[in-house]
């Protein structure tokens, strides 16, 4: 297993500005992901982070909105960039490190509420 | 592409009460399935999985079969308690040509609450 951790924890920011959630895993592991978590609904991925290369982006997400990076194999922060209200949810990271087995652990979330 | 879907919520039983959460998926290969539980203050933990059809996966008192023939992985446990009050998550991960390593599809969540 791995445990993840994640801050902040949750934030309030002002429309236009933009704001660096870091992730930490207690341990090496290959795959990287973010995901959104949207008031009421469920989960989407929004971009495999991988060491050593730019981010895969899913559809509907970009990088200019969403920087990534992926220094090291046990860290890896989103940037979530002018930001405006409907960008209000909880982000999380997620890590799996074992092909195939698509277990993924999660860390706590970042809630961010943007006025 | 792939999908989860989950029974529509919240869920609310009384203590001892049977528990069925509902999940139906559609993917392209032969995915992997999760159950992953979210309670108050904390984050996404692992309930249980299956990885091929027919298996079965345990946790806690909880139980899903992997039905391919009905694309299907739903929940059960036969006596909830107050502790189970949580929400509830289907997934599905494909790993079909080795593409999606890792990566997952969420149902939609189930609040599921239990009243003493």
């Amino acid at each position: 297993s791995a445990v993840i951790s994640q801050k902040p924890s949750r934030d309030i920011c002002q429309r236009g500005t933009s704001l660096t959630i870091q992730c930490q895993v207690d341990s090496q592991v290959t795959m990287m992901f973010w995901y959104r978590q949207q008031p009421g609904q469920s989960l989407t991925l929004i971009a495999t982070a991988n060491q050593g290369s730019e981010a895969t982006y899913e559809s509907g997400f970009v990088i200019d909105k969403f920087p990534i990076s992926r220094p090291n194999l046990t860290f890896s922060t989103l940037t979530v960039s002018n930001m405006s209200p409907e960008d209000s949810s909880i982000y999380l990271c997620s890590a799996g490190g074992k092909r195939g087995a698509g277990e993924l652990f999660f860390g706590e979330g970042s809630r961010l509420t943007v006025l | 592409g792939d999908s989860v879907t989950q029974m529509e919520g919240p869920v609310t039983l009384s203590e001892e009460a049977f528990l069925t959460i509902n999940c139906t998926y559609t993917a392209t290969g032969y995915p992997s399935l999760f159950w992953y539980v979210q309670y108050p203050g904390e984050g996404l933990q692992l309930l249980l999985k299956a990885t091929k059809a027919d298996d079965k996966g345990s946790n806690k008192g909880f139980e899903a079969t992997y039905r391919k023939e009905t694309t299907s992985f739903h929940l059960e446990k036969g006596s909830v308690q107050v502790s189970d009050s949580a929400v509830y998550f289907c997934a599905l991960s494909d790993d079909a040509g080795g593409t999606s390593y890792g990566k997952l599809t969420f149902g939609q969540g189930t609040i599921l609450t239990v009243h003493p």
